[in-house]
């Protein structure tokens, strides 16, 4: 199976703030890697697929990035609704995987 | 619009046989896969099978044994079947419908295996 290894477990910023969090892929997946932000008592929403695509409706302050079996989601000028959990996934191969998740909150 | 709501038991006994229900609308299944994801409380997400739209079906390798995924396309409906449910089945069942990836979601149903 594909270990999909999430940093950091949980973050703290501040509004206006640029995070960063990566998933490293444990072998090649190409670009068959998502991103998805969860808010307490909802289903999972997509960001981004396919590494670095928007997925639609979704603010731009968002991007998706890989440097080799690196995966990196960057939130620019962070906003009050961007807490919540946030997963990457990987669709290359079956069993898909997530991330273990980063918790995100607002200072 | 994309729709896709779960239904089944809130409570399972142990060893006993959980049965999902996901009902879709706005899109048809002979041209999308769905797929069962699920998270136990306070967990983190875990990929359990799907049904492809051309009718074949993946599982989870840690879950296959118990598994079943069916659908009938009539219904707009897919099926989940897990037989011999232990308490770390417990979780919230979401489906999911997939054109590469998961873009559409349930709600989710809450499952709790207990006596």
């Amino acid at each position: 199976d594909i270990q999909m290894t999430q940093s950091p477990a949980s973050l703290s910023a501040s509004p206006e703030e640029i995070v960063t969090i990566t998933c490293q892929a444990s072998q090649d997946i190409g670009n068959w890697l998502a991103w998805y932000q969860q808010k307490p008592g909802k289903s999972p929403q997509l960001l981004i697929y396919s590494a670095t695509s928007l997925a639609d409706g979704i603010p731009s302050r968002f991007s998706g990035s890989r440097s080799g079996t690196q995966y990196s989601l960057k939130i620019s000028r962070l906003q009050v609704e961007d807490t919540g959990i946030y997963y990457c996934l990987q669709r290359y191969s079956n069993p898909y995987t997530f991330g273990a998740g980063t918790k995100l909150e607002l200072k | 619009q994309v729709q896709l709501k779960e239904s089944g038991p809130g409570l399972v006994q142990p060893s006993q046989t959980l049965s999902l229900t996901c009902t879709v609308s706005g899109f048809s299944l002979t041209s999308n896969s769905v797929h069962w994801v699920r998270q136990p409380p306070g967990k983190g997400l875990e990929w359990v099978g799907a049904i492809w739209s051309g009718g074949s079906t993946d599982y989870n390798s840690a879950l296959k044994s118990r598994l079943s995924i069916s659908r009938d396309t009539s219904k707009s409906q897919v099926f989940l079947k897990m037989n011999s449910l232990q308490t770390e089945d417990t979780a919230i069942y979401f489906c999911t419908r997939s054109r590469n990836w998961f873009d559409y979601w349930g709600q989710g149903v809450m499952v709790t295996v207990s006596s």
